[in-house]
């Protein structure tokens, strides 16, 4: 059973300052998604990293795929209070395209 | 809107009944996943779906639960005798293709027994 673990579980900032999240498996994973979700609405995606190493940018927002494609990272920098919201790693193996979630990292970002 | 549609947003129901849950993926896609988000818990994946063909349904409970994408109309996840650990939400997504392709959520139906 292919794990994705987050860290930090939880993550309350104020505005302005910047943030790591980390997403890590033992496992390899053809792609990663990382997703943000709003109360009571779906995940909406933010980005997807496919090759080992790659970093794209989003504005703020920093996502690096490792280079063995078993972990992923998320920095927002000079963070927002319209950031807050739990953000999720997801992994696709590629074989069945179905996506492994992460537990999770709520952020709340506070003026 | 083009993005995935579920529907109902919200669905109660009484132990023993049936609940059918509905969703339209984006236009073009022809994959459809459903998901299942536990209080408290991340996204399990439940099936994944093409067009008139279930191509894993690893993630599905053994008994009371069945998934269907017809060649016309939504794809539909129901829920047979239903018991108060079905509450949940379920959220459906759809991708232009397997493989890389990023899948996008619906708004999800948020499932509660009474």
């Amino acid at each position: 059973t292919q794990l994705l673990e987050q860290s930090p579980q939880f993550l309350s900032i104020q505005e302005g300052e910047n943030l790591t999240v980390y997403c890590n498996s033992s496992s390899v994973f053809s792609s990663l998604q990382w997703y943000r979700q709003e109360p009571g609405e779906g995940p909406v995606l933010l980005v997807t990293v496919v090759t080992g190493g790659e970093v794209k940018k989003l504005k703020r927002l920093t996502f690096q795929f490792g280079d063995a494609r078993k972990d992923s990272s998320l920095h927002i920098t000079a963070a927002q209070t319209g950031d807050t919201g739990l953000y999720l790693c997801a992994g696709d193996t590629g074989t069945a395209s179905k996506l492994t979630f992460g537990t999770g990292t709520r952020l709340q970002v506070t003026l | 809107n083009a993005g995935v549609m579920q529907n109902p947003r919200h669905l109660v129901r009484r132990r023993g009944q049936e609940a059918r849950l509905r969703c339209s993926p984006m236009k073009g896609h022809s994959h459809v996943y459903w998901y299942r988000q536990l209080p408290e818990e991340g996204l399990k994946f439940m099936v994944y779906l093409q067009k008139e063909n279930i191509i894993d349904e690893s993630g599905m409970p053994k008994e009371r639960f069945s998934a269907e994408f017809p060649k016309e109309g939504p794809s539909i996840l129901r829920i047979q005798q239903v018991v108060r650990g079905d509450s949940a939400a379920y959220f459906c997504a759809s991708s232009l293709n397997q493989g890389n392709q990023p899948q996008h959520f619906g708004d999800g139906t948020r499932l509660s027994i009474l």
